[in-house]
């Protein structure tokens, strides 16, 4: 079955680069989050999009921006990075803003900034 | 302090033994809470998703309690395997999108 794919799986950006992260949901699915991850961390909430509109914003820094587009996938730019930028970045998907469906993960993009 | 808490942060048994993951949360308005398996690096797999009239849920090996009353949940993993060596977070929905992680158990199955 299909799954989330998020792409690039690894990126190296130097401080005060952009970078973009793209997330392409499962099938179908209507809603995606996003979840940033240090070392050792909980992963914490960014935003989400329901619809190709923001649904939920969390602590996501004024530097990232991020949209749904008309095929549902998204994406994540980061300007001006930090070190403390560097994390695993999910992604996930679901039905329905997930209310009662499984919200499901993609693999992940690593960030390192140098 | 976390909304989420769970015990044992770290658990080691040997292969075959059951083992159960305890979950408590503060988290209010409740909508649903999750059990999440995350490997190293990986993107966590959903395991199973409860919600406040729910009380157990089983998917294979995994059962899940929920006792919204007290606001506890249990992870049963019954006959352990290698692979489920993993760290499993349980994770609660309040009444937006966002998903407040638990701290999550590191659980290592010896041969």
């Amino acid at each position: 079955a299909a799954g989330v794919i998020q792409s690039p799986r690894h990126l190296i950006k130097e401080k005060r680069e952009t970078a973009t992260l793209k997330c392409y949901p499962i099938p179908r699915h209507d809603t995606v989050y996003w979840y940033q991850q240090g070392p050792g961390q909980d992963p914490q909430f960014l935003i989400s999009f329901y619809e190709k509109m923001q649904s939920d914003k969390g602590s996501i820094p004024d530097r990232f921006s991020a949209q749904q587009f008309s095929d549902y996938h998204s994406e994540l730019n980061m300007s001006s990075l930090e070190l403390g930028d560097s994390a695993l970045y999910f992604c996930a998907s679901s039905w329905d803003r997930g209310l009662g469906n499984t919200i499901y993960f993609g693999e992940g993009s690593w960030l390192t900034v140098v | 302090k976390n909304q989420v808490e769970q015990s044992p942060q770290s658990l080691i048994i040997l292969e075959g033994k059951n083992c159960t993951l305890q979950c408590n949360y503060t988290v209010s308005p409740f909508s649903n809470l999750r059990w999440y398996k995350q490997d190293t690096g990986r993107g966590p797999v959903s395991l199973t998703i409860m919600t406040f009239s729910e009380n157990t849920k089983s998917n294979g090996r995994y059962t899940a309690t929920l006792d919204a009353d007290t606001k506890q949940s249990s992870l049963h993993i019954t006959a352990s395997q290698l692979s489920d060596s993993a760290s499993y977070i349980c994770v609660v929905r309040g009444d937006t999108d966002k998903l407040i992680f638990g701290t999550g158990t590191r659980l290592q199955v010896f041969p």
